[in-house]
């Protein structure tokens, strides 16, 4: 069965400091992705990354960075947090043009 | 940016009754795909349905795609309580430079009572 974890499934930070939330795929695949869910507005894409080191800015990227220095491993950074971060954030991975496999979520509240 | 959109936001049927989510995107895609989930869970993909396709089955679901109408149905039929969930659809956009990327509609809640 094709795995994908990540590091919390809840968290709570306060605003301003630097969050990392990990993600991580068994299934040897070269797109991961960052999404954050919140209710009325659906999936957005924060970031994806199509191959190591490689990384493509998606609908929101405003505020986040992200990291990809092994295949298996994609971190989402927020570099000083928000309240309007606050949110459900979900990790992906697939081949191209194929179904994705989501992890299970990390529930972040920022204070 | 969303590109789908869901009908209807909500659907609330009895056990054994079939259940259909409708889906409509605006540009070319390669392909359409459909994912549940589960209150505060992640997504789970139930079927993928490709541009030269026009219907797809897996058990219980049944996909089908218009592509001249830009639009994609979800059946779930015999619904069972456990079939309640959050079902979205999502298009990954034709082209080189897409690298597969979803973009999702906002999803129809659904409801069986048993």
């Amino acid at each position: 069965d094709v795995k994908v974890t990540q590091s919390s499934r809840y968290l709570v930070k306060r605003t301003g400091e630097k969050v990392f939330l990990e993600c991580v795929q068994d299934m040897d695949h070269e797109n991961m992705f960052w999404y954050r869910q919140d209710p009325g507005l659906g999936l957005r894409l924060i970031y994806f990354s199509y191959d190591v080191k490689m990384k493509e800015k998606g609908d929101i990227p405003e505020g986040y960075s992200v990291s990809r220095e092994k295949k298996e491993r994609f971190s989402l950074i927020l570099e000083s947090a928000s309240t309007n971060q606050t949110s459900m954030y979900l990790c992906a991975s697939s081949f191209i043009h194929y179904e994705q496999y989501f992890g299970p979520g990390t529930r972040l509240t920022v204070t | 940016s969303q590109q789908g959109e869901e009908d209807p936001q909500a659907l609330s049927i009895q056990e054994g009754e079939n259940a259909t989510m409708n889906c409509s995107y605006k540009t070319s895609i390669n392909n359409l795909q459909w994912y549940r989930q589960n209150s505060g869970r992640g997504l789970v993909h139930l079927i993928l349905i490709r541009s030269n396709e026009r219907e797809k089955h897996s058990g219980r679901l049944r996909v089908t795609l218009d592509t001249s109408k830009k639009s994609s149905s979800l059946l779930i039929t015999a619904s069972r309580a456990a079939d309640t969930a959050s079902y979205f659809c999502a298009t990954v956009s034709a082209g080189g430079t897409s690298y597969g990327k979803l973009t999702f509609g906002q999803g129809t809640i659904l409801t069986v009572h048993p």
